[in-house]
């Protein structure tokens, strides 16, 4: 039971360049959701889903796409970087109670 | 939307202090959620509390909905109990709003 991951765990970028932050989860999990957080902050919502299927905007989604097309996986897509972008980003997915959380991506946007 | 605010920003503690750290949220919530995030930036579940108290070992937890409070007690506190501790507040399944966080220092 590998729990949340997510992939890569860093990844340089130069501006304009798009590319995909991938996450995965093996608990079944109906909810999913993307935050990142930018230093001495805590997490903001980027997008979320509910299940298969189904998503929504969060806090901050300017900038980011999502999709869910199965239970296990919720890609988050960057379409045109840019340096206020850069941060760490976590995914996490939840039963109704309990978030669990991946390691996190650090991404720099050069 | 729902504002979470958490209190003491910064605390530093000699190993063995005990400390109260607290979160104020500005509506009615159907989940709070207490983590710790590690130095190295792992994010760790340590209670859900929507109401009542729950204890796990030194760390305990109490929310009191009707007030739109929750409080971390940590008791005889350890260097590894370092780090940023975050209150996360859900209205919505799968959707969190989360502190500032509450950073942690304890001091051998």
């Amino acid at each position: 039971n590998a729990g949340v991951t997510q992939t890569p765990k860093f990844q340089v970028l130069k501006t304009g360049q798009s590319m995909t932050l991938q996450c995965a989860q093996d608990m079944n999990h109906e909810y999913m959701s993307w935050y990142r957080q930018d230093p001495g902050m805590g997490l903001r919502l980027i997008h979320y889903s509910v299940g298969a299927g189904i998503t929504d905007q969060g806090e901050v989604p300017n900038g980011y796409n999502v999709s869910r097309s199965t239970t296990e996986d919720f890609p988050l897509r960057l379409l045109s970087a840019a340096p206020s972008q850069t941060s760490v980003y976590f995914c996490a997915s939840s039963s109704q109670e309990t978030q669990y959380f991946g390691p996190g991506t650090r991404l720099l946007v050069l | 939307g729902i504002q979470v605010e958490q209190s003491p920003p910064d605390l530093i503690l000699q190993e063995g202090a005990n400390s109260t750290l607290r979160c104020n949220f500005s509506d009615s919530v159907n989940n709070l959620q207490w983590f710790h995030q590690n130095p190295w930036g792992q994010l760790i579940n340590l209670f859900y509390i929507p109401s009542g108290t729950k204890q796990n070992g030194r760390l305990s937890a109490t929310t009191v909905a009707t007030e739109r409070y929750s409080l971390l007690y940590i008791s005889s506190s350890q260097t590894t109990d370092s780090g940023v501790y975050f209150c996360a507040v859900n209205t919505n399944a799968g959707k969190s709003t989360f502190g500032d966080g509450t950073t942690l220092t304890v001091k051998p």
